[in-house]
């Protein structure tokens, strides 16, 4: 079965430094596509970034960055130059291909940065 | 565009009681989800409609949980009666139609409380 898994419960960067939040995913489907949403305290959940499971380059958007390892199963976010507004819970989720119908997302348990000044 | 409308943003009730969610997808999109986010943890669905026919229902607690999309625009999703542990951030999400990343489109959520 699918399944996303976020290891860190909890991250803290200095400000404009970089930080890698971690994910890791299981899937049988060869096509998918993984997500990256960020949630601030207000609480709507905000899309950062994807990557699908047959591009060849890591996805960037800004100071985001996916660092897609496929044999690893693993789509870990890169924050570059981190800000006071970055502070957030941060999830990693899947959508499955064919098998999945393409329209269902799931999501992993989160990890909340806290980004010092 | 407006993004996805939710009301009520934040809902105290005392347990047994009822109560209603609404959303408002974005314009043309004819995918529409409601997710369950309990504290500290990552949404979970519990069901999605294409246009107005529930396509995945499976985790919808169908007991008390029940959820419309008249005309396959907005959606309402109902609790009777509420539980203590229905406390959560109720999420609607849409998606358009058309062949895209798959990206959903989340609404600020509805809070509920039961006391």
């Amino acid at each position: 079965a699918q399944k996303i898994t976020q290891t860190q419960p909890g991250m803290f960067v200095q400000e404009k430094e970089a930080v890698t939040l971690d994910c890791t995913y299981d899937t049988s489907d060869p096509s998918y596509g993984l997500f990256w949403y960020k949630q601030p305290s207000s609480g709507e959940m905000i899309f950062l970034i994807y990557q699908g499971s047959y591009d060849q380059q890591n996805a960037t958007e800004g100071r985001y960055s996916l660092n897609f390892q496929k044999a690893r199963k693993s789509a870990n976010l890169v924050i570059s130059a981190s800000q006071l507004g970055d502070s957030a819970m941060y999830f990693c989720a899947m959508r499955e291909g064919l098998s999945g119908g393409y329209n269902k997302l799931i999501f992993g348990a989160g990890t909340r940065l806290a980004v010092h000044p | 565009e407006a993004g996805v409308v939710q009301s009520p943003r934040y809902k105290i009730i005392e347990k047994k009681q009822p109560v209603a969610f609404w959303c408002n997808p974005i314009s043309g999109h004819n995918t529409l989800y409601w997710y369950l986010q309990n504290l500290g943890q990552g949404p979970e669905l519990l069901i999605r409609y294409e246009n107005e026919e529930a396509v995945d229902d499976s985790q919808l607690p169908k007991d008390r949980f029940s959820a419309e999309r008249l005309k396959g625009v907005d959606s309402t999703l109902k609790i009777q009666p509420a539980e203590l542990g229905d406390s959560a951030v109720y999420l609607c999400a849409s998606k358009p139609g058309r062949v895209n990343t798959g990206e959903l489109f989340f609404g600020e959520g509805s809070r509920l409380t039961v006391l």
